[in-house]
C-alpha cells in the first residue's frame, strides 16, 4: 500500500503571496496524482488530475506539478476564499485502490 | 450528479446502507468506476471501494470483510453496506466518481452516525 504524507500539516499565509504545498508518495506513483480543495460543510472539489491538469473551471492560479514520488501543489495570488483544507490522493493502481494524503489546512490570514 | 441517501443514525453492531442515485450519466454506458468514500468528524478522507457498471467491485483491504458496494443500471443507483458498525464508522458519506478526471463529480455527502 502508498502511503501518501503531506506537508505542512497547516500553515497561514497573507493574500497576495504564493504558497507551495508538497506531498510524497512512499513508492512511485507515475503521475497518477490528484488535488483536492475541501471547505467546511463541502464535498472536496478536483483542483488537479494527473499531476499538472487542471479540472474545468479551476483558475490558472492553482498549478500542479512533480512525478514519480513527488508532487507540489502551487497557489499564487493567494485570496481569501483559498481558506481550505488541501488533499492529495494517488492512483497509481485504480480501480483497486486510492489512497489519501492527511491534508494541509491553508489559512488566509 | 450524484446524491447519497440513507438513514441518519445506524445502531452499534447494525447494518450501514446507503444509496448513491446518478443523473446525467447511464452507468451502464460508463467505464467509470462508481466508489465510496468517508470522513470521519473532523479528520481526512478515506476510500471505502467502488464498482463498475457491470458489478466488479474493488475494495480497501481495512474494510473488505464489512462491506459490500453494489449496482442497479436500471435504477442508476449504486448501494454501500457497511456490517457491524461501531461508532468508529460515524462519518460523512460520500459517493464519487472515479479514477478523478476531468469534470470530476462528488456528491454533497451524508452524514452517518453510529449511536444507540
Amino acid at each position: 500500500e502508498t502511503v501518501m504524507t503531506q506537508s505542512p500539516v497547516t500553515l497561514s499565509v497573507s493574500p497576495g503571496e504564493t504558497v507551495i504545498l508538497s506531498c510524497r508518495a512512499s513508492q512511485s506513483i507515475s503521475d497518477d496524482l490528484a488535488w483536492y480543495q475541501q471547505k467546511p460543510g463541502q464535498a472536496p472539489r478536483l483542483l488537479i488530475y494527473g499531476a499538472s491538469t487542471r479540472d474545468t473551471g479551476i483558475p490558472a492560479r492553482f498549478s500542479g506539478s512533480g512525478s514519480g514520488t513527488e508532487f507540489t501543489l502551487t497557489v499564487s495570488s493567494l485570496q481569501s476564499e483559498d481558506s481550505a483544507t488541501y488533499y492529495c490522493q494517488e492512483y497509481n493502481n485504480w480501480p483497486a485502490m486510492y489512497t489519501f494524503g492527511q491534508g494541509t489546512k491553508l489559512e488566509i490570514k | 450528479q450524484l446524491q447519497e441517501s440513507g438513514p441518519g443514525v445506524v445502531k452499534p453492531s447494525e447494518t450501514l446502507s446507503l444509496t448513491c442515485t446518478v443523473s446525467g450519466v447511464s452507468l451502464s454506458s460508463s467505464s467509470y468506476y462508481w466508489g465510496w468514500i468517508r470522513q470521519p468528524p473532523g479528520k481526512g478522507l478515506e476510500w471505502i471501494g467502488n464498482v463498475v457498471w457491470s458489478g466488479v467491485t474493488h475494495y480497501n483491504s481495512s474494510l473488505a470483510s464489512r462491506v459490500t458496494i453494489s449496482v442497479d443500471t436500471s435504477k442508476n443507483q449504486i448501494y454501500l453496506k457497511m456490517r457491524s458498525v461501531t461508532a468508529a464508522d460515524t462519518a460523512v458519506y460520500y459517493c464519487a466518481r472515479l479514477p478523478p478526471d476531468r469534470d470530476d463529480s462528488w456528491g454533497q455527502g451524508t452524514l452517518v452516525t453510529v449511536s444507540s
